[in-house]
């Protein structure tokens, strides 16, 4: 099976960066994806990584090492919009078909 | 406007009936998937279809079922089967290939009274 591992909470103030890391352990590995959910509504993509290396999207940034089985999404100049949960999600192949397993999130609390 | 529409928000069922939810999506997404999101919790995969007439089970399917009678449509039916079915369902697309990226619908909160 596929487990992923989380902080699941993080605080920081605006203006700050700040770094939640993922762990996983799963068979048929494809890539690891973020997501950012605030309180009550739909998840929203944020990034994507097959290979190692970091990927940057403007503020936001994401990490991995497949060696490692370790990936990061790294936040700079936090507003205060960024308070949200932020899911990490392997892609793994499993009979032919892709899915997605997802972490239990990471609540980010930004403060002023 | 593109996206993934499902309803209602919020769904109050009394215990033993059955109920389904919709997911419907103009994206012309070949992939759908169905979550199930309770407090403090990731994402759970309940089912998935890539393809029209064909769906998969997930990794907590008992209790549900699924229909894939065409490519913008998928609803869930939450069965009397289902031990604990109060919880936010997420429906969600993706086109062919881009399986890491998935485009959400705004949920249905679920409670069963």
């Amino acid at each position: 099976g596929q487990s992923l591992e989380q902080p699941s909470e993080v605080t920081a103030v605006e203006g700050a960066i700040v770094q939640i890391n993922c762990t996983y352990q799963t068979s048929g590995f494809y890539g690891l994806s973020w997501y950012q959910q605030h309180d009550g509504g739909a998840p929203t993509f944020l990034s994507y990584n097959a290979l190692d290396g970091l990927e940057e999207t403007g503020r936001f940034s994401s990490f991995l090492s497949r060696s490692d089985s370790y990936g990061y999404l790294l936040l700079q100049e936090l507003q205060m919009k960024d308070s949200a949960s932020y899911f990490c999600a392997v892609r793994f192949m499993n009979s032919g078909y892709s899915t997605l397993t997802f972490g239990k999130g990471t609540m980010l609390l930004v403060s002023p | 406007d593109g996206g993934i529409t499902q309803s209602p928000k919020y769904l109050f069922r009394k215990e033993g009936q059955n109920v389904t939810l919709s997911c419907e999506q103009n994206l012309n997404h070949d992939a759908m998937y169905w979550y199930r999101q309770d407090p403090g919790q990731g994402l759970r995969l309940i089912y998935y279809s890539q393809i029209v007439n064909d769906f998969q089970k997930g990794d907590i399917a008992e209790g549900y079922s699924v229909s894939r009678e065409k490519k913008e449509s998928f609803p869930l039916t939450v069965t009397s089967a289902q031990k604990n079915p109060t919880a936010f369902y997420l429906c969600a697309s993706s086109p062919s290939g881009t399986y890491n990226e998935q485009f959400f619908g705004p949920g249905t909160r679920l409670t069963v009274l």
